[in-house]
């Protein structure tokens, strides 16, 4: 089993970028899609990118995805960050027996 | 608009056994599969179980082996989890999830999870 390691918390003021990563303990980040979940408190959580870079519709373009094989990594960018996207973000990927999560991000934006 | 509700949850001893159901609409449950992935207080997500589309294949989570079963009813469109003995460490709100792959015959437990549904809480306490 592979594990996906994510920084515990990530903070920025409104308007700024910030970048999320994830990474791959072993195996190639680029074998299997990645994805990234918003969980805002009290809710389920929702897709904001799957299979790497694509955005679900309803998602604003201010969410981008993207992998590194170099650094064997997957990045969520938030750009214009707003308020709404105070949130834990979760991603994910598989191989062939096991669905992993990432332990997941606490995004403040202040 | 697919929608899932999660029930079935409650308070159970240690070594019981409880019974959660997914009941899904707006889509037909054997056209993909479907996910049950757990959250316990406070932490994190953790996949705990996989059907394949048409019911011949099912996946676990480690510490979820020979203790959970994933199945589906095709005649009310509802997706079950079985668990058994119970422990305090399965503590959790769960949620079932569809892969949104149609007819997806890979040999992987799945792809991704959505939509999911508001999840159900299982307390596992004497």
């Amino acid at each position: 089993n592979f594990v996906l390691t994510q920084p515990h918390s990530v903070s920025e003021s409104p308007g700024k970028t910030v970048t999320i990563s994830c990474t791959r303990s072993s195996g190639s980040i680029a074998s299997n899609y990645v994805q990234w979940y918003q969980q805002r408190p009290g809710n389920s959580p929702t897709t904001v990118i799957y299979e790497n870079d694509q955005r679900p519709s309803g998602v604003p373009d201010r969410f981008s995805g993207s992998i590194d094989s170099s650094s064997n990594s997957a990045s969520l960018t938030i750009s214009g960050l707003r308020t709404e996207d105070e949130a834990d973000y979760y991603c994910q990927s598989y191989d062939s027996s096991n669905q992993v999560f990432g332990e997941g991000t606490k995004l403040t934006v202040l | 608009q697919m929608q899932l509700v999660e029930s079935g949850g409650g308070v159970v001893q240690p070594g019981g056994s409880l019974r959660l159901s997914c009941e899904a609409s707006g889509f037909i449950l054997t056209t993909c599969g479907m996910h049950w992935v757990r959250q316990a207080p406070g932490k994190g997500l953790e996949w705990v179980a996989f059907i394949r589309y048409d019911g011949s294949n099912q996946y676990y989570g480690e510490s979820m082996k020979g203790r959970f079963t994933i199945s589906r009813d095709k005649s009310n469109n509802t997706l079950y989890l079985q668990m058994n003995s119970l422990r305090a460490e399965d503590t959790a709100v769960y949620y079932c999830a569809r892969d949104p792959y149609y007819y997806d015959s890979s040999a992987t437990p799945g792809n991704w999870f959505d939509p999911w549904g508001q999840g159900t809480l299982v307390t596992v306490s004497s």
